[in-house]
C-alpha cells in the first residue's frame, strides 16, 4: 500500500507570502503529526491530529501557523506571511492509533520550504 | 517540549566495524523508539523498546534501555556503507506524540 505522501516536495516563496503544505496519510491511520526540521537539527513537533481534531497544537510557533484535517484523512499546514526563519523541511507522519502507547509513526518524504 | 540528546553528534567508521549511538531522555517513558533518516528527508522507524524491556534485537540492530539512567543505546553491527544516515531516538511518555533527539550522523566508509 501507499505510504505517507506530501506535496509539494519543494516550495520556494517570497517573504510575506502564504504557503500551504499538504499531507496524505496512510489509509486508515487515525493519527497525524506535523514536524519541522531545520538544517542539521532534530525534529520539532508542531501539531497532532486524532481524526479531525487537534488535541495537541502546542508546538505551533506562532499564530501565523495553522493546520486542519478533513475527513480524517488529508491535512493541510498553512503558514501565513512567511518569514525567512520559517525555512525548513516540514515532515508529516501518521500512525494507526494516537492513543496507543506503542505507536510507530510512518513519515512522508517532507516538503522543503525556502523563504527568500 | 524538551528534547533528549544523542551522543555522539557525529560518528565516522569503516565498513565492518560496529557503531554505537547513545541517547539520553527526559521523561518517564512508555517506550523509546529509534528512527533513521537519509538525506534530510523522511524518517524510517527502526525499532521500539518498551519501558519494561532492557534489550531488543532486530537483524544487525541491538537496542538497550536503562530506565534508571534514562538512557538508551543503539548498536549497529558489521556496518555497511548503506548504513550512512542520521539516527534519532524518540521518547514516548504515554501520550500520542514523540519527542525526538537531535540525532547522530553516522558515516560508514567503504
Amino acid at each position: 500500500g501507499a505510504g505517507v505522501s506530501q506535496s509539494p516536495s519543494n516550495k520556494v516563496t517570497e517573504k510575506g507570502k502564504d504557503v500551504e503544505l499538504r499531507c496524505d496519510p496512510i489509509s486508515g491511520h487515525t493519527a497525524l503529526y506535523w514536524y519541522r526540521q531545520s538544517l542539521g537539527q532534530g525534529l520539532e513537533f508542531l501539531i497532532y491530529f486524532q481524526g479531525n481534531s487537534a488535541p495537541d497544537k502546542s508546538g505551533l510557533p506562532s499564530d501565523r501557523f495553522s493546520a486542519e484535517r478533513t475527513g480524517g484523512s488529508v491535512s493541510t499546514l498553512t503558514i501565513q506571511r512567511t518569514q525567512q526563519e520559517d525555512s525548513a523541511v516540514y515532515l508529516c507522519a501518521s500512525s494507526r492509533a494516537g492513543t496507543d502507547s506503542y505507536n510507530e509513526q510512518f513519515f512522508g518524504p517532507g516538503t522543503r520550504l525556502t523563504v527568500l | 517540549s524538551q528534547q533528549g540528546e544523542e551522543d555522539p553528534q557525529a560518528l565516522s567508521i569503516q565498513e565492518g566495524e560496529n557503531a554505537t549511538m547513545n541517547c539520553s531522555y527526559k521523561t518517564s517513558i512508555n517506550n523509546l523508539q529509534w528512527y533513521r533518516q537519509n538525506s534530510g528527508r523522511g524518517l524510517v522507524h527502526l525499532i521500539l523498546i518498551r519501558s519494561n524491556e532492557r534489550e531488543k534485537h532486530s537483524g544487525r540492530l541491538r537496542v538497550t534501555l536503562d530506565t534508571s539512567k534514562k538512557s538508551s543505546s543503539l548498536l549497529i553491527t558489521a556496518s555497511r556503507a548503506a548504513d550512512t544516515a542520521s539516527y534519532f531516538c524518540a521518547e514516548n511518555s504515554g501520550y500520542s506524540t514523540l519527542t525526538f533527539g537531535k540525532g547522530t550522523m553516522l558515516l560508514v566508509s567503504p
